[in-house]
């Protein structure tokens, strides 16, 4: 059973710091990874998507790597904005399905 | 850009009373999904439906649960006979293939259901 765990659980950081959101995975077996944003209350926002083949996936300000044979992902926001404040989720698609993470909570300061 | 809808975004319900949540995934993909997630919690899988039929389901989509995609564009999630633990948010996802690596999921923006 594929095991989804993201490290830190929250995190809080003046504006215009870089933002590190850590990703795990129990199996390496997957098709690809897909980083996700919720706002408190609301959906889910695709924000990248990496495909097992990939090591490294940009837009914008945000890029993700892939590391699929040591099971993890990092999500790297560059210079973080208030608006930047919402949970991401980490999740991995294997077995027909998708696997979350509980996310890491982050909290911009202006 | 293409969305999933979902309706309604908040329905509130008795315990026991039936619900049916509705989405319209995207017009051209072919596999579609229900996830919940209960406040606090991580986003769990329900099922995946491809075909007019379940592809695959959790331990938690038990007999009180039932899907359908009675025309060609709504896809439907019946709870028959609701629980207090049945709150939570409940999202529609949909996507293009299933077993392709450059293929996401399209998530709606969810039907926060609660039972009193």
């Amino acid at each position: 059973k594929q095991e989804v765990t993201q490290i830190p659980a929250a995190l809080s950081v003046p504006e215009g710091e870089n933002l590190v959101l850590n990703c795990s995975f129990t199996d390496s077996a997957i098709y690809n990874l897909q980083w996700f944003r919720q706002d408190p209350g609301k959906g889910l926002t695709s924000l990248l998507l990496i495909q097992s083949s990939q090591r490294e996936q940009t837009s914008g300000r945000l890029n993700a790597s892939l590391d699929k044979s040591s099971g993890r992902s990092t999500l790297y926001i560059a210079a973080s904005q208030p608006g930047d404040s919402a949970t991401y989720l980490c999740a991995v698609k294997n077995d027909y399905k998708l696997s979350f993470g509980a996310g890491t909570t982050v909290t911009v300061r202006a | 850009e293409p969305e999933v809808t979902q309706t309604p975004s908040h329905q509130v319900t008795q315990m026991g009373q039936e619900v049916i949540l509705r989405c319209v995934p995207i017009s051209n993909h072919l596999y579609f999904y229900w996830y919940r997630q209960i406040l606090g919690q991580k986003v769990e899988f329900l099922v995946s439906f491809y075909n007019n039929e379940i592809s695959e389901k959790s331990e938690i989509f038990d007999d009180q649960f039932s899907v359908e995609r009675p025309d060609g564009s709504n896809f439907t999630l019946k709870i028959r006979s609701t629980k207090l633990e049945d709150s939570a948010m409940y999202f529609c996802a949909s996507s293009e293939a299933e077993t392709a690596e450059n293929y996401g999921y399209t998530f709606g923006s969810g039907t926060r259901l609660t039972v009193v």
